[in-house]
């Protein structure tokens, strides 16, 4: 069964550093979708970042990244140069191909909550 | 452009009440999915609509709650007689497709529930 692990409850980081938030996946099927989304103290999920299974370069977005390793299953998504405002919970989630017995949901993490210090 | 309209944003509700919440996906998008997050967890798959069809159900409580997708109009989640273990942030997300794992769903703000 398809599962997203984010073993991280709490990060720190310090203004204008770098930090990695941990995503590790299972899933059977060969095709499939990953998915970072934040949501900040307002409660609202903001998309960020997406990679495909067959996507030979990792995929980025601005001050975000994602550090796909396929033969480990994880899909860690890093943030250049934190800003005060990334303060919020992350959540990666996934996504299979669609066939007869999955309709495409998403299946979440539990979410890693980041502060950033200034 | 709008993005996916979700209301209201807050409901309270007593126990015994029903609650219905309100999603309009984003234009040109007729796929709309429900998800639920309950606190300090993250979200759980409900329930997936098409216009005038539920594709895929098996995340929603067998009693109660209900969801339809009309035509016409927005989508609805009801929840029959609500019970505190009811309360949670309901989410619904819009995609323009359903065939492809890159097809990116865009989240409605949510609508938090609260069952005194």
């Amino acid at each position: 069964a398809q599962k997203i692990t984010q073993t991280q409850p709490g990060m720190f980081v310090q203004e204008k550093e770098a930090v990695t938030l941990d995503c590790t996946y299972d899933t059977s099927d060969p095709s499939y979708g990953l998915f970072w989304y934040k949501q900040p103290s307002s409660g609202e999920m903001i998309f960020l970042i997406y990679q495909g299974s067959y996507d030979q370069q990792n995929a980025t977005e601005g001050r975000y990244s994602l550090n796909f390793q396929k033969a480990r299953k994880s899909a860690n998504l890093v943030i250049s140069a934190s800003q005060l405002g990334d303060s919020a919970m992350y959540f990666c989630a996934m996504r299979e191909a669609v066939a007869s017995s999955n309709t495409g949901k998403l299946i979440f993490g539990q979410g890693t909550t980041l502060q950033v210090k200034p | 452009n709008a993005g996916v309209m979700q209301n209201p944003r807050h409901l309270v509700r007593r126990r015994g009440q029903e609650a219905r919440l309100r999603c309009s996906p984003m234009k040109g998008h007729s796929h709309v999915y429900w998800y639920r997050q309950l606190p300090e967890e993250g979200l759980k798959f409900m329930v997936y609509l098409q216009k005038e069809n539920i594709i895929d159900e098996s995340g929603m409580p067998k009693e109660r709650f209900s969801a339809e997708f009309p035509k016409e109009g927005p989508s609805i989640l009801r929840i029959q007689q609500v019970v505190r273990g009811d309360s949670a942030a309901y989410f619904c997300a819009s995609s323009p497709e359903q065939g492809s794992p890159t097809d990116t769903q865009y989240f409605g703000p949510g609508t938090r529930l609260t069952v005194l």
